[in-house]
C-alpha cells in the first residue's frame, strides 16, 4: 500500500498573494496530478506530470504554476490568489499513464479573503 | 472536448433500498473509474472498471463500451453508502487525462 500526503490542510490567503501547495506519494508512482474541486462543478484538471520534470497543462492551467522536483513529489502554485476564491485542491497519482487505478491525497482547502 | 454525463444529479433512498448510478460518455474510452466522497473528504476509488462487470460486496459497476456507458448498483444501501459517487473516464487517445462527471449525490435514510 502506499499514502498520498498533501500540505498544508487548510490555507487561508491575501488576494494577490502566490501560495503553494505540497504533494507527497510513497506509491512510487509514475504519473501525478493537481485538480481543483468547486461546489457544483465536479474536478478540473490543472497540471499533471508523467514523469520526473515532466510538466503538462490541463483544463485549468491559467493562473497556476507546477514542479515536479522528484518522482515522489508534485507542487503546485498559485500565482496570484482572487479574492473571495474557495476551492479544494487534491493531488492524485498513477502507477502508469493509461489504464491503472488513480488514488487521491486528502486535499488542500484554500481560502482567500 | 470529452464530455462525461452522470445521471441522477440527486438520489434519496430508504435503507435497503437499491440504486443504480449512471454514467454516459461523449467518446471512446479506455480508462474507467468510479469514485466515493464524503462530505469534505477526499475521493476514494470504489472501481476500476474500464470494461465488463466487477463486483465488490454490495457494489457491482459495469461498463458497456460500445454504448459508452457505465453504471454503478448499490444493492441493500445502507446509511453509511451516503456521499457522492463520481465517475472518471479517460479517452482512447489521452487515457492519461481523466474527465470528471460532477457526481451523483447519494443520502440513504433510516
Amino acid at each position: 500500500g502506499g499514502i498520498i500526503t498533501q500540505t498544508p490542510k487548510f490555507l487561508i490567503g491575501q488576494e494577490g498573494q502566490k501560495l503553494t501547495l505540497k504533494c507527497q506519494q510513497n506509491f512510487n508512482h509514475d504519473t501525478m496530478y493537481w485538480y481543483r474541486q468547486d461546489s457544483g462543478k465536479g474536478l478540473r484538471l490543472i497540471y499533471y506530470s508523467i514523469t520526473e520534470n515532466d510538466l503538462q497543462k490541463g483544463d485549468l492551467s491559467e493562473g497556476y504554476d507546477a514542479s515536479r522536483e522528484k518522482k515522489s513529489s508534485f507542487s503546485l502554485t498559485v500565482t496570484s490568489a482572487q479574492k473571495n476564491e474557495m476551492a479544494v485542491f487534491l493531488c492524485a497519482s498513477r502507477l502508469g499513464v493509461n489504464q491503472d487505478t488513480q488514488y487521491f491525497g486528502p486535499g488542500t482547502r484554500l481560502l482567500v479573503l | 472536448g470529452q464530455q462525461v454525463q452522470q445521471s441522477p444529479t440527486s438520489l434519496v433512498l430508504q435503507e435497503g433500498e437499491n440504486a443504480e448510478l449512471q454514467c454516459n460518455f461523449s467518446t471512446s474510452l479506455n480508462s474507467m473509474q468510479w469514485f466515493y466522497q464524503r462530505p469534505g473528504g477526499s475521493l476514494i476509488s470504489v472501481f476500476y472498471n474500464p470494461s465488463g462487470t466487477k463486483q465488490s460486496g454490495r457494489l457491482t459497476s459495469t461498463t458497456v463500451i460500445k454504448e459508452r456507458r457505465s453504471s454503478l448498483h448499490i444493492s441493500s444501501s445502507q446509511i453509511t453508502d451516503s456521499g457522492t459517487y463520481l465517475c472518471a473516464m479517460g479517452p482512447s487517445n489521452m487515457g492519461y487525462k481523466l474527465t470528471f462527471g460532477t457526481g451523483t449525490s447519494l443520502l440513504v435514510d433510516p
